[in-house]
């Protein structure tokens, strides 16, 4: 079966610092896979999404980037953090079929 | 045109029952709808989702029912628990190949008193 881990699961960081988020899916080939963010107390919005390794398609500008280096594996990163950017990061996959989230990174930039 | 519209956004129902939940949606280009759990600190769950060639569609005590012409869904929770007690969030996407690309209500945090 597929499953698909999300790391850290909480995370502090000052403003200015750099940000690395990592996902892997374990269990299926060739997903599309998601990058979301919850504000708190808000649905979620689309950030990032890949159809394929080294194939990123940005959703919204902001401060943020996504990388793909490996089939199963996505990378959310930040060269600096800016408060705007606490919330809760969600990263999701699809095969033809809905979508299945991890189980998010909490973010807080302090 | 990419907005989908959730409510209500708080809903309190008694033990046993039912639980409905409305999202309108404008973009006509859109042909898949899920419904997704999520408890406080988890990821969201799928629970039941639709296309739109059918009206209706039921998991267990989930139903969803789908009117194209108004453009609108429905997600109906029959004999309600405590333990359905999260937030729902109705989505929608368009395209076979990227069910994943979805447009999320605002979510409906439902509370079933025992």
């Amino acid at each position: 079966s597929q499953t698909i881990h999300q790391w850290p699961a909480t995370l502090v960081q000052p403003v200015g610092s750099p940000l690395s988020l990592e996902c892997t899916v374990e269990g299926t080939s060739n997903p599309n896979l998601y990058w979301y963010r919850q504000a708190a107390g808000r649905g979620l919005q689309l950030l990032f999404y890949s159809v394929g390794i080294g194939q990123i398609s940005s959703e919204v500008p902001q401060n943020l980037s996504a990388s793909r280096p490996q089939d199963r594996q996505f990378i959310l990163s930040s060269k600096k953090l800016l408060l705007s950017d606490s919330g809760f990061y969600l990263c999701a996959w699809s095969v033809l079929t809905s979508a299945f989230f991890g189980q998010g990174t909490r973010l807080t930039v302090v | 045109q990419q907005q989908v519209k959730q409510s209500p956004q708080s809903l309190i129902v008694q033990k046993g029952g039912i639980s409905i939940i409305n999202c309108a949606y404008e973009n006509t280009a859109f042909d898949y709808f899920p419904w997704y759990q999520q408890f406080p600190g988890k990821g969201p769950a799928l629970l039941i989702a639709i296309r739109p060639d059918v009206s209706e569609k039921k998991e267990g005590r989930f139903t969803i029912s789908f009117n194209k012409s108004a453009k609108q869904f429905s997600l109906h929770i029959m004999d309600s628990q405590p333990g359905d007690s999260a937030t729902y969030f109705c989505a929608a996407s368009r395209g076979s190949s990227n069910t994943g690309k979805l447009i999320f209500g605002q979510g409906t945090t439902l509370q079933v008193k025992p």
